[in-house]
């Protein structure tokens, strides 16, 4: 399954799926590009990070790539398990525009149905 | 186990009060941030501080304040002059990046305190 980020809020994929989490930013000056995942009721956590020296960066089952020509950043899961299941917020940076404030995407609920 | 707490929880108000929101962070993160969260929606910032006796407005500072005597603690304060304060409210803490440093500042989230305006 596939998303678009901030015109299409919500994504819903069958557990064991592939799940692609799109987002496109604005600042062309951003450096550094992280995706967090939000549970209910509870705060962000960390998932994975890329800086702009880089296009793809691989962790335990996610993948982020980056695309600045288009300005565009995608969050690959593999395998998606009912415990993926949550908001998903990418955020980027850039040391010349915002110094340490990250600017956070509208974020992406992610449906993993049994 | 190091890490951001915020207190309390949940949070009712009725309207014309203030009410103060805790953040405790014992990472010794130099910067501290307050982010406000409605539902279904994204983060937006409301106040940061990179430095103790410093910090700056986000993007919806009206009707709030923050101090930041000490470089663990950051509380919020939403005031009876911001209009409509029922939200989820999140604290963060990161290194303070440095130019050219190897340091990302990621932020580190508390787990959020719940606001509710009678």
């Amino acid at each position: 399954g596939e998303s678009v980020g901030l015109h299409l809020p919500t994504l819903s994929v069958q557990e064991g799926d592939n799940s692609i989490i799109n987002c496109a930013y604005s600042n062309s000056a951003s450096d550094y590009f992280i995706w967090y995942k939000q549970e209910s009721g509870k705060g962000p956590q960390f998932i994975i990070d890329i800086r702009s020296n880089m296009d793809k960066r691989q962790g335990q089952r996610v993948t982020v790539l980056l695309n600045k020509t288009v300005k565009h950043l995608s969050l690959q899961i593999a395998a998606t398990q009912p415990g993926d299941s949550a908001v998903y917020f990418c955020a980027e940076k850039g040391w010349l525009t915002s110094g340490s404030r990250l600017t956070f995407g509208e974020g992406t609920q992610l449906t993993v149905n049994p | 186990d190091g890490g951001i707490t915020q207190s309390p929880k949940y949070l009712f108000r009725k309207e014309g009060q203030n009410v103060t929101l805790s953040c405790e962070q014992n990472l010794n993160h130099d910067a501290m941030y307050w982010y406000r969260q409605d539902p279904g929606q994204g983060l937006r910032l409301i106040y940061y501080s990179q430095i103790v006796n410093d910090f700056q407005k986000g993007d919806i500072a009206e009707g709030y304040s923050v101090s930041r005597e000490k470089k663990e603690s950051f509380p919020l304060t939403v005031t009876s002059a911001q209009k409509n304060p029922t939200a989820f409210y999140l604290c963060a803490s990161s290194i303070l990046r440095t130019m050219g440093g190897p340091n990302t500042g990621e932020l580190f989230f508390g787990e959020g305190s719940r606001l509710t305006v009678l």
